[in-house]
């Protein structure tokens, strides 16, 4: 039962530096979603994509871009990291609905821990 | 724009007693969800309640309990008898319901409890 899977679990970057966070689900959950967690902060929405084909901001986007490769696969680019950017973040799924309503809890991963030197 | 308030960024408690986790909510909705997740120090997410807006009976789940009250916008969540295990961060969250963009949670910030033996 692997659920959500994120790569890589851990990474260190220097400033201006990019890299793909990866997220993968095997549930064909229609809605992936990118949060970041900082401490004191709980966690804040990046990007979402609530069915496969469309994708759109959240919370905190600036400094990121994403794409919904299939229904299953949803990553997150950096394309300049800056320290500002050092995080944890979790990428989630949910069963979605394309238009209607939508209840569903989020099935997290585990999470990624990125530093920004 | 919601929003979630947990007041008590931390909790230290001695093993048996009782402990209840404030959550306060901010929403124009008159449908939206409300969930408590847990983050055990191995930093995965765990879902612990849905509860819907119309639907403002207390639930207990063997140690658990949450208290609903729309009146007080509140979803406090209360652990009887609380164990070493326990310590976690715990997270309130909400969603609106009507959404045809998926699942999308605001978190709050997060209360970091401590069970000591």
């Amino acid at each position: 039962n692997a659920g959500v899977t994120q790569t890589p679990k851990f990474q260190v970057l220097k400033t201006g530096q990019s890299m793909t966070l990866q997220c993968a689900q095997d549930m064909n959950h229609n809605s992936m979603y990118w949060y970041r967690q900082d401490p004191g902060m709980g966690l804040r929405l990046i990007y979402y994509s609530a069915s496969e084909g469309t994708t759109d901001k959240g919370e905190v986007p600036n400094g990121y871009n994403v794409s919904r490769l299939n229904k299953r696969e949803f990553s997150l680019r950096l394309e300049s990291a800056a320290p500002s950017q050092t995080s944890v973040y979790f990428c989630a799924s949910s069963e979605g609905l394309a238009g209607g309503l939508n209840t569903g809890e989020l099935f997290f991963g585990e999470g990624s821990r990125l530093t920004v030197l | 724009a919601q929003k979630v308030t947990q007041a008590q960024t931390e909790i230290s408690v001695v093993e048996k007693e009782d402990v209840t986790l404030d959550c306060v909510y901010e929403t124009r909705d008159t449908t939206y969800y409300l969930f408590w997740y847990k983050q055990p120090p191995s930093g995965e997410l765990v879902f612990l309640i849905r509860r819907n807006s119309f639907d403002e009976q207390n639930e207990i789940s063997g140690r658990y309990s949450w208290n609903f009250q729309k009146s007080t916008s509140s979803f406090n969540f209360t652990i009887t008898a609380s164990q070493v295990v326990d310590s976690a961060v715990y997270f309130c969250a909400l969603s609106e319901a009507w959404e045809t963009s998926g699942s999308r949670l605001t978190f709050g910030e997060g209360t970091q409890l401590t069970v000591n033996p």
